[in-house]
């Protein structure tokens, strides 16, 4: 069965440059999540988007963008990047209002600063 | 707020033991809840769920009740394998937060052979 893909897998960035990270959902889910997990932590919530619109805003810092696009895959867009970004970053997707009964993620994206 | 408060790890057991970590939480409305597993360096993997009070969730030899009452979906299992060395995450999420998973900060199992 079709996952939610992320890519890369693993990114290695030099403080002040920038990373784009992409999610593409399950086929039909319209709905995407993007969580942070720093090392040994329970994992953040940053956004969401919902039919291309952004829904929810979580603990995303000023210096991350994200995006839907018209084909429900997400971008994740990181400048100035810092030392403390380095984490796990996770997509889920979920079906329309379907989210009471969970959602799907992603193998994560591990980014390292260095 | 909507909050998670699991059992701190690590939790250490023997193969075949009993286990159980405890999970309650805070809601103002009537979230539902899961449990998310965490392999060592995988992804998030939805273990089992609840959308209402009473509901049992279960998945792989594990269980969890929604209990209202008690506010609390506490994880059980009858006989652990080293397999299930992970790390178990307690979450719940609501409508009224479109869906946000509020997480618990996450019970580290380690299964000893």
């Amino acid at each position: 069965a079709a996952g939610v893909i992320q890519s890369p897998r693993h990114l290695i960035k030099e403080k002040r440059e920038t990373a784009t990270l992409k999610c593409y959902p399950i086929p039909r889910h319209d709905t995407v999540y993007w969580y942070q997990q720093g090392p040994g932590q329970d994992p953040q919530f940053l956004i969401s988007f919902y039919e291309k619109m952004q829904s929810d805003k979580g603990s995303i810092p000023d210096r991350f963008s994200a995006q839907q696009f018209s084909d429900y895959h997400s971008e994740l867009n990181m400048s100035s990047l810092e030392l403390g970004d380095s984490a796990l970053y996770f997509c889920a997707s979920s079906l329309p209002g379907q989210g009471i009964y969970g959602y799907t993620f992603g193998s994560g994206t591990r980014l390292t600063v260095v | 707020g909507n909050s998670v408060t699991q059992m701190e790890g690590p939790v250490t057991l023997s193969e075949e033991a009993f286990l159980t970590i405890n999970c309650t939480y805070t809601a103002t409305g009537y979230p539902s809840l899961f449990w998310y597993v965490q392999y060592p360096g995988e992804g998030l993997q939805l273990l089992l769920k609840a959308t209402k009070a009473d509901d049992k969730g279960s998945n792989k030899g594990f269980e969890a009740t929604y209990r209202k009452e008690t506010t609390s979906f506490h994880l059980e299992k009858g006989s652990v394998q080293v397999s299930d060395s992970a790390v178990y995450f307690c979450a719940l999420s609501e409508m009224d937060s479109n869906y946000q998973l509020i997480w618990g900060a996450g019970t580290k199992l380690i299964i000893k052979p």
